[in-house]
């Protein structure tokens, strides 16, 4: 059964810094991994989307990585600013075409 | 319309009244999905939907939840009988298949039990 972790549940930074946030599944045998946002109260918001071939993915000052055979990604955030205070969400396809989430991590960037 | 949608965007009811909780998916996605997020908890799957394909039910938690989707397109997910451990955001998400299999988020459903 695939289980998808996040690290750290939760991160406070100053403005400007770079991050990395952190998820790891147990059954690689994914067909992609999709990085999401979600402010409060809010529905989900997908921000990059890697296919299992795919190593990254970049937009804007985001970018993501994939490595399958270690059961990791990564999403790195570049200059972080207080409008990306939310909690962001990793979740992979498996193969049956059921999505598993991570349990997110909760993101505060200070001004 | 340009995303997913769903509706009512909050719902308060009684314990014991039924609900329904719609969702209208993006035009042309073939695959619906429903999840529950309870508060501070992360997404639960109930039910998948994909194109005329028997639903994959298996995340549904007790028989008082069911969902259809009428003609490939809006999806309507039913809970009978609600109890207070039903409150929940419940969110619908439609996936874009094309070998690319992305998943757009509607804005949820707050659902609160009295």
């Amino acid at each position: 059964k695939q289980e998808v972790t996040q690290i750290p549940a939760a991160l406070s930074v100053p403005e400007g810094e770079n991050l990395v946030l952190n998820c790891s599944f147990t059954d690689s045998a994914i067909y992609n991994l999709q990085w999401f946002r979600q402010d409060p109260g809010k529905g989900l918001t997908s921000l990059l989307l890697i296919q299992s071939s795919q190593r990254e993915q970049t937009s804007g000052r985001l970018n993501a990585s994939l490595d399958k055979s270690s059961g990791r990604s990564t999403l790195y955030i570049a200059a972080s600013q207080p409008g990306d205070s939310a909690t962001y969400l990793c979740a992979v396809l498996n193969y049956g075409q059921n999505f598993v989430f991570g349990p997110g991590t909760r993101l505060s960037v200070l001004p | 319309g340009a995303g997913v949608s769903q509706s009512p965007s909050n719902k308060v009811t009684e314990k014991g009244k039924d609900v329904e909780l719609r969702c209208d998916p993006i035009s042309g996605h073939t695959a619906l999905y429903w999840y529950r997020q309870s508060l501070g908890q992360g997404l639960e799957f109930l039910i998948y939907f994909q194109g005329n394909s028997a639903p994959d039910k298996s995340g549904l938690p007790s028989d008082r939840f069911s969902a259809e989707r009428t003609g490939g397109s809006v999806s309507t997910l039913t809970i009978q009988r609600t109890q207070q451990e039903d409150s929940a955001v419940y969110l619908c998400a439609s996936l874009s298949g094309r070998a690319v299999n992305e998943q757009f988020f509607g804005p949820g459903t707050r659902l609160t039990v009295l």
